[in-house]
């Protein structure tokens, strides 16, 4: 199984800051099969990101995704209020599928 | 339009089973896998396992593997997740999605939430 880890856990940004969370893998992934989620509270998760820094309709351009092999990142460029809410990374390497433990993102 | 309608909140007591439905429309769900995500309570996303409708084959979790059984109905354009044994770990929110091998989850369902209490 291929463990995703996310990096940090929560994190609290003010409007217009810049933001980085990361999403490292136990074994390599190609970077066709790395994906993010938006998760808001209460709500089903959306594709937000897929293959690594392809943005899935919708998205505004202040997101970015990137890396390759076992280090990915999704950043936004400066952060306003409805960015609040949980991204979880997901990969496909070969069964099972995982998702990393999710990064909160809070607005102050 | 794509969407996966799930069926609602269910309320079962412990060593009891439930089976959850999600029906596609805009969409054959014989052209694509089934997914099924768990969600526990302020906790992450867990893949459980998919089906491929077109033969009826399924992948799993190994960790579901004796608790999950994923099936579809082709005629209703239904996929199904039936869960046995319930405990208070199964106490969760259960997502469809649809996407084949390789592909991102593009489309999910509303959620079901599953409350396991006596």
């Amino acid at each position: 199984e291929n463990v995703l880890t996310q990096s940090p856990a929560i994190m609290s940004a003010s409007p217009g800051e810049k933001v980085t969370m990361t999403c490292r893998a136990s074994s390599s992934v190609s970077s066709s099969y790395l994906h993010w989620y938006q998760q808001k509270s209460g709500a089903s998760p959306k594709l937000w990101i897929y293959s690594t820094s392809n943005l899935a309709s919708g998205v505004p351009a202040r997101f970015s995704g990137s890396g390759s092999g076992t280090s990915y990142s999704l950043t936004i460029s400066s952060v306003e209020a409805e960015d609040a809410a949980t991204y979880y990374c997901q990969q496909y390497s070969g069964y099972p599928y995982t998702f990393g433990g999710g990064t909160k993102l809070e607005i102050k | 339009e794509v969407q996966l309608q799930q069926s609602g909140a269910e309320l079962v007591k412990p060593g009891a089973s439930v089976k959850l439905s999600c029906t596609a429309s805009g969409f054959n769900i014989k052209d694509t896998y089934m997914h099924w995500v768990k969600q526990r309570p302020e906790q992450g996303l867990e893949w459980i396992g998919r089906i491929d409708p077109a033969n009826g084959n399924t992948k799993y979790d190994p960790k579901f593997q004796g608790k999950a059984t994923i099936t579809a109905d082709t005629s209703s354009n239904t996929a199904y997740l039936q869960l046995s044994s319930l405990t208070s770990e199964d106490t969760a929110v259960y997502y469809c999605a649809r996407a084949r091998d390789y592909a991102p989850f593009a489309y999910w369902g509303q959620g079901t939430l599953v409350t396991v209490s006596a």
